[in-house]
């Protein structure tokens, strides 16, 4: 049971337009969502997250928006530069679970030149 | 500040050997998790310890792994034995005190084939 769905596997992009990477979820429960950024043979690293209290949050390139009727988020890039070029996961959890996670399969995103 | 080191970072063995992996965490970190990335998918929760005892292990394959945090620092996961499907890059990560919104801060993690 996927309870967080990333349903494009990939996306190109060109240096300096917006790129958005979308998530889905299915557990109403979830009242937090991150996005971690994955360059390869190295760990994921945090990149920003967002309270269910929320609708919207930015920090310098990057926002993220949530839309909890339709159980959506996506992640904003602007401008895209080639250092984003990684692998994007969407993870969610709530205060039940305290620090679990629950990530989604993740989007490769290609900035190119 | 030194992150999450991990090792080795590859592994290569045979179907049916045992294979161990370590996890060495950020410095006061009270909370370690040990998650499995299998190829296309998301990182997968196996377990997750406070300081030396098990929070959750729900998703853990108790007859072929096993994992301890014996002193409540550094943490070892084992497979025995090991199964093709167990291809894998083993991710250990960490946080402060494992609280709801806490970040956790991942190593680079152990790639396995199995084969």
């Amino acid at each position: 049971d996927q309870q967080v769905k990333q349903n494009s596997p990939s996306l190109s992009v060109q240096e300096g337009r917006i790129s958005i990477l979308n998530c889905d979820y299915t557990n109403s429960m979830f009242d937090y969502f991150l996005w971690y950024k994955k360059y390869p043979a190295e760990g994921p690293t945090f990149l920003i997250s967002i309270s269910s209290i929320k609708d919207k949050n930015e920090d310098g390139r990057f926002t993220v928006f949530l839309n909890k009727s339709a159980k959506h988020l996506s992640l904003h890039i602007v401008p895209s530069q080639p250092g984003d070029s990684a692998v994007y996961f969407c993870a969610a959890s709530w205060a039940g679970t305290a620090s679990k996670l629950t990530f989604g399969t993740g989007t490769r995103l290609q900035v190119t030149l | 500040e030194a992150g999450v080191a991990q090792s080795p970072r590859y592994k290569i063995i045979e179907k049916r050997q045992s294979v161990a992996f370590w996890c060495n965490p950020i410095s006061g970190h009270a909370t370690l998790y040990w998650y499995q990335q299998i190829l296309g998918q998301g990182p997968k929760l196996l377990i997750q310890f406070q300081n030396n005892g098990v929070v959750d292990d729900s998703q853990l394959p108790k007859d072929r792994f096993s994992a301890e945090r014996l002193k409540g620092v550094d943490s070892t996961l084992k497979i025995q034995p090991a199964k093709l499907e167990d291809s894998a890059v083993y991710l250990c990560a960490s946080s402060l005190q494992g609280r709801y919104q806490e970040t956790q801060y991942f190593g680079p993690g152990t790639r396995l084939l199995v084969l």
